[in-house]
């Protein structure tokens, strides 16, 4: 398996642009999760999914984030309108949430936005 | 509630010497236990999970940690650092029964290798 696919590896965009992350867990797992990683805040659980089902997004900044998972192996995280301080690498994972299983990371999205 | 704490922000040591990252966490029930590891520019690897079973657990690159649930601690441990060690290192700690929003990662350690 080639594990989770980020894309893209970089993102620089313009403030107030749209920028679309996007994300495709390993086969089989049901669980995916978006995280945000930064200096300041460290890794930050933004939302995840269960069986493509938003379970809990409360760790979503502000209504300007917003994540889909239309499919199993699938999802996008959206931000529009962009701003600065959104400039983070962003991370998705997946895992089998089943007991004790353990999540795998993609190898992030760096996203600059200026 | 579950908490973890990782004790050290950095910690440097030299090439070929013991690594011990600190890590301690607080669950009202058996968590699940795991060490990650990121390289910069990277994606966070998995090193070892403790899962309920053997206290004492081996991972990748020479890696192990040990439970200890009268100290509620979780050390990752490795005998001689390599200089490929330096890294980020966090801690994590799930409940048992998976959650996303219930798992917790430590604030993480830097681990810097001298050679």
């Amino acid at each position: 398996d080639a594990g989770v696919i980020q894309s893209p590896r970089h993102e620089v965009t313009e403030m107030g642009q749209e920028v679309t992350l996007r994300c495709k867990p390993i086969s089989g797992h049901n669980s995916l999760f978006w995280y945000r990683q930064t200096m300041m805040r460290g890794l930050e659980l933004l939302i995840y999914f269960n069986n493509n089902v938003p379970i809990d997004d409360s760790g979503m900044p502000e209504d300007r984030f917003s994540a889909k998972m239309p499919n199993a192996s699938f999802s996008t995280l959206k931000i529009q309108p962009s701003e600065p301080r959104d400039s983070a690498v962003y991370f998705c994972a997946s895992s089998l949430e089943i007991g004790t299983t353990e999540a795998f990371f993609g190898q992030g999205t760096r996203l600059t936005v200026v | 509630a579950q908490s973890v704490t990782q004790l050290d922000s950095h910690v440097s040591v030299s090439e070929g010497t013991p690594v011990l990252l600190r890590c301690n966490y607080s669950s009202s029930y058996s968590p699940s236990l795991f060490w990650y590891v990121q390289h910069p520019n990277k994606g966070l690897q998995l090193l070892l999970k403790y899962t309920s079973a053997a206290t004492l657990v081996k991972g990748i690159n020479g890696f192990e940690a040990e439970f200890k649930k009268s100290e509620t601690s979780f050390h990752l441990t490795k005998p001689s650092a390599h200089m490929s060690d330096a890294a980020e290192y966090f801690c994590v700690v799930r409940p048992p029964g998976g959650g996303g929003f219930k798992t917790i990662f430590g604030a993480g350690t830097r681990l810097f290798v001298k050679a």
